[in-house]
């Protein structure tokens, strides 16, 4: 089945700096691959995805990469406010059981913006 | 908006009992899933259902079940809950393949 794998496992950002998380995936038929960010008391909520045939795609701050040769995939956070503190998750989908929807999950990554 | 929600926010039970977390969802979406969250561990899907009355397992199935009777109800079963199953469980739903998940709060299940 997939594996993904996420790194950094915490980050820790002054206000203002950028922020950059990183995942790869062992499965080369995976096609989706959304961000989530949880934040405290709440469960994931989605901020980004990206499909195999788009190398990058932005939203306002957040930005997303995606590399299928390397079998890797970032996200990018510019100008980081004390809010975007929470814990993100990438993760894949594809593959194997395309039709039921199904992903496989990072670890997560914590991320905390100083003021 | 969507909207998923869960039975219970915190639910603190005995070994051995028959546990019960429903999940409901009010946006007629074919798919729906159990996660269970631990630290360090990220996301891990228990089971998954892509249709009433169909379920699939996914990575932990162990010590677990699962039952679809109408579209918007997803329920998770444990037949007899043990200390290791104390974690938090989140239930989602989404439309279709390669769409957005939509997670409910969690339920904080602690097994004494």
């Amino acid at each position: 089945g997939e594996n993904v794998e996420q790194h950094p496992s915490t980050l820790s950002v002054q206000e203002g700096d950028s922020a950059v998380i990183k995942c790869t995936y062992s499965d080369s038929a995976s096609n989706y691959f959304p961000w989530y960010k949880q934040e405290l008391g709440k469960g994931p909520q989605l901020i980004i995805d990206i499909r195999s045939n788009v190398g990058e795609k932005k939203d306002q701050r957040i930005a997303v990469t995606l590399n299928k040769t390397a079998k890797h995939f970032s996200l990018h956070i510019t100008e980081t406010q004390p809010e975007d503190s929470a814990v993100y998750f990438c993760a894949a989908e594809g593959g194997y059981n395309t039709n039921a929807g199904k992903s496989t999950f990072g670890d997560g990554t914590t991320l905390t913006v100083k003021p | 908006d969507v909207k998923v929600t869960q039975s219970s926010r915190y639910l603190v039970k005995r070994t051995g009992e028959k546990v019960f977390l429903e999940c409901v969802q009010d946006m007629d979406h074919e798919n729906m899933f159990w996660y269970r969250q631990d630290p360090g561990l990220g996301l891990r899907l228990i089971y998954f259902s892509y249709d009433v009355k169909m379920k699939e397992k996914g990575d932990i199935p162990e010590g677990y079940s699962v039952s679809r009777e109408k579209k918007e109800r997803f329920s998770l079963i444990l037949e007899s809950a043990s200390t290791n199953q104390t974690s938090m469980y989140l239930c989602a739903s989404s439309l279709g393949g390669h769409d957005e998940q939509f997670f409910g709060p969690g339920t904080r299940l602690t097994v004494l």
